[in-house]
């Protein structure tokens, strides 16, 4: 079946304006996670989504990031505002459920390059 | 503060050496222990994790509370296993927060 799927897979963005990534997690998946990959750092956990609901969103890093998800499916991390800074591969995963035996299957990312 | 630990960027092998990945930990509650890996123009997929206790495409990890290490090992490599690897670390938060290592490239030479 299909897998998670990313769009855009590149976005080159001017500094200071809005970009919107989106994420399409495997149907059925309750669980949808974001990442982030800057250059030479490990994937670092943004935020994640139980359903539509989004319970803690401490790791977005500024008040310029947000994501929703809507009815269960897809969700869109935006980030406003773009600095130098936010460039990075983006990640979004999915699983079955949130606890710790379900499997996190990813997609294959979105790059951000913020000119 | 919880951390997980890669430190080499880079391993070079000949095929049909061991093949060791190093990673260590730091978190104060129970650990669950992941790897994961990503081969070229491919996605990061689960390779393995502690709990299973299992071995996949030949490589076994095993959980070190002493050491606070959980190693990738593999007796004889080979050039599939060529790959970017990383270590991952669960945290106790009532979901499946993933703290990541910075990832190590595996490099198996014919």
């Amino acid at each position: 079946g299909a897998g998670v799927s990313q769009s855009p897979s590149n976005k080159v963005t001017e500094k200071g304006k809005d970009v919107e990534l989106r994420c399409d997690p495997i149907s059925g998946h309750t669980a949808l996670y974001w990442y982030r990959q800057s250059l030479g750092q490990g994937l670092e956990f943004l935020i994640y989504f139980q359903g539509n609901s989004a319970p803690d969103k401490s790791g977005l890093p500024s008040d310029r990031f947000s994501a929703e998800r809507t009815g269960g499916s897809v969700s869109t991390l935006t980030i406003q505002r773009t600095q130098q800074e936010d460039s990075a591969v983006y990640l979004c995963a999915s699983s079955v459920g949130l606890a710790v035996s379900y499997e996190q299957y990813f997609g294959p990312g979105t790059r951000l390059t913020v000119t | 503060a919880q951390r997980v630990t890669q430190p080499e960027k880079l391993l070079s092998v000949f095929k049909g050496a061991p093949v060791e990945l190093k990673c260590n930990y730091s978190y104060s509650g129970s650990p669950e222990l992941f790897w994961y890996v990503q081969y070229s123009r491919q996605r990061l997929q689960l390779l393995l994790r502690h709990i299973s206790r299992e071995s996949i495409k030949g490589f076994t990890a095993d959980l070190n509370k002493g050491e606070t290490s959980f190693h990738l090992k593999k007796p004889f490599a080979q050039e599939e296993d060529s790959a970017m690897y990383y270590c991952a670390l669960s945290l106790n938060t009532g979901f499946q927060k993933l703290v990541f290592g910075t990832g190590t490239r595996l490099l198996v030479s014919p």
